[in-house]
């Protein structure tokens, strides 16, 4: 089956710029969840989507951080404007049930740099 | 609320050489544990985990992880590694019972020498 999509791969803005990121899902897969990575740190979860609803966005930076999953499938990540601290990798990840101890399928990631 | 711990940030070892990377954890309700694999430039890929019955579980590459409840741990063990196993291995926990969610600890970086 096709992973998880994730695009684009690599992405420098200037700070107070905005951004985008997008991921495609494994088909079929309920859960969508978006990770922040910062570097020498664990993935930390931003939002977690159960088809087109959000059931966890407590971490997600609401002033400057937006996600939506149109239609229960495609999920874009939005930052506005982004900070210097936001530089990080941005994981997508997605599991087939509602349950999170399937364990999660992960995308390659974006690899933000704010400068 | 839960906690995961990775006291060792790299370790590296010798090729053919066992390995043990160290996972403890802290929940006050029973937990399900994984181990991630991160290769370079590549998202995580989930290598094991323990949701119930036996208490060692193991992965299709060799790798081994034991979940002991008293010490709260959740080792991973390889006895005799190559370098292709050299990357960036992630534990979890995910707390079980009402809404869930997984907490990871801050990596582990294996690096194997040959």
């Amino acid at each position: 089956e096709a992973g998880v999509a994730q695009s684009p791969r690599y992405k420098i803005i200037e700070k107070r710029q905005s951004v985008a990121f997008w991921c495609n899902p494994i088909s079929g897969h309920a859960t969508l969840y978006w990770y922040q990575q910062i570097l020498g740190q664990g993935p930390k979860l931003l939002i977690q989507f159960q088809n087109n609803g959000v059931v966890d966005d407590s971490q997600l930076p609401k002033d400057r951080f937006s996600a939506e999953r149109l239609k229960g499938v495609d999920s874009t990540l939005k930052i506005q404007p982004a900070k210097l601290e936001d530089s990080a990798v941005y994981l997508c990840a997605s599991s087939p049930g509602t349950a999170n101890y399937y364990g999660y399928t992960f995308g390659s990631g974006t690899r933000l740099t704010v400068v | 609320a839960q906690s995961v711990t990775q006291l060792d940030s790299q370790v590296p070892v010798f090729e053919e050489a066992p390995v043990e990377l160290r996972c403890n954890y802290s929940s006050s309700v029973s937990v399900y544990l994984f181990w991630y694999v991160q290769y370079p430039n590549q998202g995580l890929q989930l290598l094991l985990k323990y949701l119930s019955g036996s208490t060692l579980v193991e992965s299709i590459n060799g790798f081994e992880a034991e979940f002991n409840k008293s010490q709260t741990s959740f080792h991973l063990r390889k006895p005799s590694v190559h370098i292709s196993d050299t990357a960036e291995y992630f534990c979890a926990a995910l707390s079980s019972g009402g809404y869930q969610k997984v907490t990871f600890g801050t990596g582990t970086k294996l690096q194997v020498i040959p």
